[in-house]
């Protein structure tokens, strides 16, 4: 089957930086993908990763080791607005069937003034 | 445009009614889902439908019906529903199955069976 680990959450303090784990396990995997909820709201994709490395986007940079089934989102420059779930999710393709994204359990980031 | 819509915002249904939650989309993109969220937890996989076609059901119960009129509209019909199912519904979609470039998300659909 397929499993994502991340923690259940993470406080840190605006201005600060803040790096937020996931581990999976799956087969097929195609790419790691970071989703951003706010309470209430939608989830808003933030970046993806297919290739070993860091993807940078503004205050958010995305990691990705596919060897070790790992990545993080590293959030700088901590905004009280950054409040929020953050989700890994993982793109599987299955044989026959199509491509399944699946969620991590959710990391809830508290930024503290 | 970029954005999905879903209606309605908020629902609340006796076990016994019918009801349809709707979703549009005018981005072009071929393939659309359909996620369950209840409070504190991930989004679950219910629908995956690509070209109009469902290629993935998450083993859902019959009691959901989901329906692409054509590539914009993906509608999921409720029928029989039980109390655990109240949750949030949230339609998404991709601009081809399989493309995790984002998956961009509607505020979903609130609903409440009684």
């Amino acid at each position: 089957g397929q499993s994502l680990e991340q923690p259940s959450e993470v406080t840190a303090v605006e201005g600060a930086i803040v790096q937020i784990n996931c581990t999976y396990q799956t087969s097929g995997f195609y790419g790691l993908s970071w989703y951003q909820q706010h309470d209430g709201g939608a989830p808003t994709f933030l970046s993806y990763n297919a290739l070993d490395g860091l993807e940078e986007t503004g205050r958010f940079s995305s990691f990705l080791s596919r060897s070790d089934s790992y990545g993080y989102l590293l959030l700088q420059e901590l905004q009280m607005k950054d409040s929020a779930s953050y989700f890994c999710a993982v793109l599987y393709m299955i044989y026959n069937q199509g491509g399944k994204l699946i969620f991590g359990q959710g990391t809830e980031l508290s930024v503290k003034p | 445009d970029t954005e999905v819509t879903q209606t309605p915002k908020h629902l609340v249904m006796g076990m016994t009614n019918k009801k349809s939650l709707k979703c549009e989309q005018h981005m072009g993109h071929r393939a659309m889902y359909w996620y369950k969220q209840k409070a504190k937890k991930p989004p679950e996989l219910m629908f995956v439908y690509s070209y109009e076609k469902l290629s993935i059901n998450e083993s859902v119960p019959s009691r959901f019906s989901p329906e692409c009129p054509n590539s914009s509209l993906l509608n999921l019909h409720l029928h029989a529903l039980q109390p655990e199912d109240s949750a949030l519904y949230l339609c998404a979609s991709s601009q081809e199955e399989g493309n995790n470039y984002g998956y961009t998300f509607g505020s979903g659909t609130r609903l409440t069976v009684v």
